[in-house]
């Protein structure tokens, strides 16, 4: 069982370089997002989508695009990217038809911009 | 708004001591779902425990207990006996009934000495 898979696991970018992060899930789950750790901070909610085709912003957007063109993938997408989007980023999936589940976690990927 | 709040910002204790981990939530929804996650050293999120709002019954698994009071807005969780490999991060979070949201507090981190 897969679960949701992240990746890469590690990733070093320079200052203005773009890039992907990539997510999957093979739960058939309705609801996937995309949160961010930062130390002192907890996770924080980047963007989520209800369902393939919807996407919405949660409580750090800026800086970040995603789309969900299937149910499976969830790409995070990095424009220029800035030190203050060092982080590890963790990627979630849920069943919207069961809210009483829990959400699955990816392994996380640790990105660090210099 | 909704908000999770875990004022205990780091826990030290010894081996086999009981400890117990804070989380007060605030919510307007009448539905809602509660969760406590784990991160051990190595990163990942452990999924605990999750509550929904009509259930106040207290649960035990093993060593993990849970008390849900809504009356104070808490969920507070505690460890019997802690052992050396409880060392983690916990967070405790709240869900959005309507999107699957999930809210977190700023974690825990608990240190268990032998």
């Amino acid at each position: 069982n897969a679960g949701v898979t992240q990746t890469p696991k590690f990733q070093v970018l320079k200052t203005g370089q773009s890039m992907t992060l990539q997510c999957a899930q093979d739960m058939n789950h309705e609801y996937m997002s995309w949160y961010r750790q930062d130390p002192g901070m907890g996770l924080r909610l980047i963007h989520y989508s209800v369902g393939a085709g919807i996407t919405d912003q949660g409580e750090v957007p800026n800086g970040y695009n995603v789309s969900r063109s299937t149910t499976e993938d969830f790409p995070l997408r990095l424009l220029s990217a800035a030190p203050s989007q060092t982080s590890v980023y963790f990627c979630a999936s849920s069943s919207g038809n069961h809210p009483n589940t829990e959400a699955f976690f990816g392994q996380g990927t640790r990105l660090t911009v210099v | 708004a909704q908000k999770v709040t875990q004022a205990q910002t780091e826990i030290s204790v010894v081996e086999k001591e009981d400890v117990t981990l804070d989380c007060v939530y605030e919510t307007r929804d009448t539905t809602y779902y509660l969760f406590w996650y784990k991160q051990p050293p190595s990163g990942e999120l452990v999924f605990l425990i999750r509550r929904n709002s009509f259930d106040e019954q207290n649960e035990i698994s093993g060593r993990y207990s849970w008390n849900f009071q809504k009356s104070t807005s808490s969920f507070n969780f505690t460890i019997t006996a802690s052992q050396v490999v409880d060392s983690a991060v916990y967070f405790c979070a709240l869900r959005d009934y309507n999107t699957d949201k999930l809210i977190f507090g700023t974690g825990t981190r608990l240190q268990v000495f032998p």
